[in-house]
């Protein structure tokens, strides 16, 4: 079974506080992606990668960025959080073609004061 | 751009019953997959089930099962012999063939089930 895992799944940080997620997965899965889950606007996505040191933005990138150093590990930064990025965050892998589904990990409820 | 509506934000149905969850799509690809997932309390989410756009043959997943209508870009998930443990958001997504392998995702439906 593939299993995805997200380093935390609560977390409170500062107002400008540089915040890492950390995401792990264990299938070899090409593909990575980071999600923001809001009520009432289901899933948005943040950035992906579908390879290592290989990153493109998603639909909402802008106070985001990514690294992915190995092809298991996937991290998601907030350079100076701010309030607005409280939410839950999801990360998902799937393998390297179209039809693939995506799993995911348990999330991270971030909360920024 | 692929965009996913599911029009109902809320829905309930009695233990043993069947319920219907919409959802509509819009994609310009002649390529692409549409899946339903679920995420209970827990936040974990599942897949339930998925279709190929090629495929004409619904897809069913034990008592999970969908209406697949192309033409009307609609794909509604049928839950039958509902259980307690259906209890969660229901999501649609749409994923293109071109599309880097980036699902797009409805808003969700938040799916009660009556004892």
């Amino acid at each position: 079974d593939v299993k995805v895992t997200q380093s935390s799944r609560y977390l409170v940080k500062r107002t400008g506080e540089k915040v890492f997620l950390e995401c792990v997965q264990d299938m070899d899965h090409e593909n990575m992606f980071w999600y923001r889950q809001d009520p009432g606007l289901g899933l948005r996505l943040i950035y992906f990668s579908y390879d290592v040191k290989m990153k493109e933005k998603g639909d909402i990138p802008e106070g985001y960025s990514v690294s992915r150093e190995k092809k298991e590990r996937f991290s998601l930064i907030l350079e100076s959080a701010s309030t607005n990025q409280t939410s839950m965050y999801l990360c998902a892998s799937s393998l390297g073609h179209s039809n693939s589904p995506l799993h995911f990990g348990n999330g991270t409820r971030l909360t920024v004061t | 751009a692929q965009t996913v509506t599911q029009s109902q934000p809320e829905m309930s149905v009695q233990e043993a019953e069947t319920v219907t969850l919409s959802c509509t799509y819009d994609t310009s690809e002649s390529d692409y997959y549409l899946f339903w997932y679920k995420q209970p309390p827990s936040r974990q989410m599942i897949l339930v089930i998925r279709q190929e756009a090629y495929k004409q043959q619904n897809a069913t997943e034990n008592r999970f099962s969908v209406n697949f209508q192309k033409a009307a870009k609609s794909f509604s998930l049928k839950i039958s012999d509902s259980q307690l443990g259906d209890a969660a958001m229901y999501f649609c997504a749409s994923l293109s063939g071109g599309s880097n392998y980036k699902l797009t995702f409805g808003k969700g439906t938040l799916l009660t089930v009556n004892p």
